[in-house]
């Protein structure tokens, strides 16, 4: 079975720092798609990146960059100049691309705090 | 657009009552999810649909049941409710080709 393991129950950083928050995966698949999810306290989950398993490069968003090693299956989150608006819950997710049904499967999510 | 749209956001039921969650998507989905998320927990997959007519089981689908008979509507019925079964829900909906997943805003159950 798929899962998908968060290791950091709560982290917090200053405002201005860098912040690295971990994901660990378990698959058999080749092929597959990862994300990273933030909830902010007003419950919407918003789509922070997003990576592809068959692409090597490290997807970049802006601040947000991750740090993908598909062999050790590990792909963690790195926010950089952290602002008082990331402090939220972060999740990462996990799909496989032969799932004919998409379903994602979370890990159990890590809290940040940003402190000013 | 409105992408997915969840009725009602707040919920207070009592043991034993029913209840249904609404879930509308727009965007011509044919893929369509239910998800909880206990309090400082990750999202469980509850139910889910990969098309009008089809759907099958998550991972913790006891207590629950769906429907869908229409692309665009995912509804998720409690049946007897359990305070187990606070938490909030959430519905996800996904086009077949891409991985693009669109989130509704929840909605947070307290069964007491």
């Amino acid at each position: 079975a798929q899962t998908v393991t968060q290791s950091q129950p709560e982290m917090s950083v200053q405002e201005a720092e860098t912040v690295t928050l971990s994901c660990t995966y378990d698959t058999s698949e080749n092929n597959y798609y990862l994300f990273w999810y933030k909830q902010p306290p007003s419950r919407q989950m918003i789509l922070v990146i997003r990576q592809e398993a068959y692409k090597q490069q490290n997807a970049t968003e802006n601040r947000f960059s991750v740090n993908f090693q598909k062999a050790a299956k590990s792909f963690s989150l790195k926010i950089s100049d952290s602002q008082l608006g990331d402090t939220a819950m972060y999740f990462c997710a996990f799909v496989g691309g032969s799932s004919n049904t998409g379903k994602l499967i979370f890990g159990q999510g890590t809290t940040l705090q940003v402190k000013p | 657009n409105a992408g997915v749209t969840q009725t009602p956001k707040f919920r207070i039921l009592k043991i034993g009552q029913s209840m249904t969650l609404q879930c509308t998507q727009d965007m011509n989905h044919n893929y369509m999810y239910w998800y909880r998320q206990d309090p400082g927990m990750g999202l469980k997959l509850i139910y889910y649909s990969v098309g009008a007519g089809i759907t099958d089981k998550g991972e913790v689908p006891n207590g629950y049941n769906v429907s869908r008979s229409t692309t665009e509507d995912f509804p998720l019925r409690l049946e007897l409710a359990a305070p187990s079964q606070t938490s909030v829900y959430f519905c996800a909906s996904r086009s077949r080709e891409g991985y693009g997943y669109t989130f509704g805003s929840g909605t947070r159950l307290t069964v007491v």
